[in-house]
């Protein structure tokens, strides 16, 4: 079993819909959680950054930990075709090493 | 503001060439810097990391060697690239919780 799961996709949805992508891990002393976007041919961009439980906003964007279920959740509201991109998290325990998802590609239809 | 160098882009060497990627940052001092290679579809594998000059730490054994000649650099190598090694190789800094990346260089090996 990997420590952290993401269903690599693609998730397909219509534009101005509610999108939600998800991770699940099993190790319970991750503490902190993040969410990366990724052009394709390019780095990943750092998106949103949790510690702890709890559900953190910025703009069109919820990053949501349940660290009872260990799952995490990126909330994309209003998507629109430019947020079609892939979509990876990645966890630590707050050690030198992040451990990442496989990633989720999104698509928005217009 | 920090900002990452990474080239070349795109490299396609044949099987048995040396390679060497190189990676700087600027407007930061001793940053903790790392090497990534993602395979398509999957997710970001930690190759080495690096907490100080001359200080490289492997994650996965393998046909590949890093090594930190100053504080701001970080450096990919290896002696004869084998088939397996054509992928997407990341440089990025960071801490323990969250890592900034570079462009990334896509190699081929033919």
């Amino acid at each position: 079993q990997k420590e952290v799961e993401q269903d690599p996709g693609p998730l397909s949805v219509p534009e101005g819909a509610i999108v939600s992508l998800n991770c699940t891990y099993s190790n319970s002393a991750f503490q902190y959680f993040m969410w990366y976007r990724q052009y394709s041919r390019k780095g990943p961009e750092l998106l949103m950054y949790t510690y702890s439980s709890g559900n953190k906003e910025d703009g069109r964007f919820t990053a949501q930990v349940d660290k009872s279920s260990k799952y995490i959740s990126l909330f994309i509201r209003d998507s629109q075709p430019s947020d079609s991109v892939t979509y990876l998290c990645a966890m630590s325990v707050g050690n030198y090493q992040l451990i990442w998802g496989a990633g989720t590609k999104l698509i928005i239809k217009p | 503001s920090q900002t990452i160098h990474q080239w070349p882009a795109t490299l396609v060497q044949p099987v048995g060439s040396p390679l060497s990627l190189e990676c700087t940052v600027e407007g930061t001092s001793n940053p903790n810097l790392y090497w990534y290679r993602q395979a398509a579809g999957r997710g970001l594998q930690l190759l080495f990391y690096s907490v100080g000059i001359g200080q490289i730490s492997s994650e996965v054994p393998q046909n590949l060697s890093a090594s930190r000649p100053q504080d701001r650099q970080f450096i990919l190598s290896s002696k004869k690239l084998l088939l397996s090694d054509s992928g997407f190789y990341l440089c990025a800094w960071g801490g323990s919780t969250e890592a900034f990346f570079g462009q990334g260089t896509r190699l081929t090996v033919v």
